[in-house]
């Protein structure tokens, strides 16, 4: 089936440096990967569609300077969380669209950004 | 505004009972439903689909229910397992659209 890898699974940095987060589909071509942020006890929040070749289309609220978002093949997006601060501590997961059936949505296993 | 809701946030059951656990929406548009398994520091792991033109579907163990008049859909495990326990997330796709709406999801502890 559909694997979607992500990496780092986990990371702390300093408030005020970056931190870039892969998603890749390792066996299916995605030409459209989502990025969601789950917040403790709370529900995945999507928080930008990223299609491959194209700038990524955010979700109101969403600072698209803050969260860059690069598809630049058909295998790999990356999410950068520019200038980290505390309140970007959270849990970030990966979605990659095979367009077609029930498996459309392969989830990758996410990444816990802890921001000190 | 929260478009898919589960509002039960934790279900325990004995190990061999059956475990319901319900998700409601709001947008009409929604076509198509899906379950996830997740697990702590996981991605959320497909479970079980649903069309809108359809009211059940099963797959061994897990039927999913919808009632569109009410804009209603229900999980069932039976029997469940305790390796079942995991929290379970609803979620929506609409109509044209090709992104996923989560509802908060159910923790679902199945005793032994």
């Amino acid at each position: 089936g559909a694997v979607v890898s992500q990496h780092p699974s986990w990371v702390i940095c300093k408030s005020g440096t970056s931190v870039k987060i892969e998603c890749r589909s390792l066996d299916f071509q995605a030409t459209t990967m989502f990025w969601y942020r789950q917040f403790p006890k709370q529900s995945l929040m999507l928080m930008a569609t990223s299609n491959e070749g194209s700038k990524a289309t955010y979700e109101q609220g969403v600072e698209k300077d803050k969260f860059l978002i690069n598809h630049a093949s058909l295998t790999l997006s990356t999410l950068t969380v520019t200038s980290a601060h505390p309140e970007d501590s959270s849990f970030y997961i990966c979605s990659a669209s095979t367009g077609t059936g029930d498996y459309g949505y392969t989830f990758g296993s996410g990444t816990r950004l802890t921001v000190v | 505004d929260q478009q898919v809701k589960q509002n039960s946030p934790s279900l325990s059951v004995q190990e061999g009972r059956i475990s319901i656990l319900n998700c409601d929406y709001t947008n009409s548009m929604f076509d198509y439903f899906l379950w996830y398994k997740k697990y702590p520091a996981e991605g959320p792991t497909f479970l079980i689909s649903i069309s809108s033109i359809k009211d059940k579907n099963e797959d061994g163990r897990f039927t999913v229910f919808l009632n569109k008049s009410a804009k209603h859909l229900s999980l069932h495990i039976v029997p469940s397992q305790p390796g079942d326990s995991a929290v379970y997330f609803c979620a929506a796709r609409q109509t044209g659209a090709n992104n996923l709406f989560f509802g908060t999801g159910t923790r679902l502890t199945v005793i032994p």
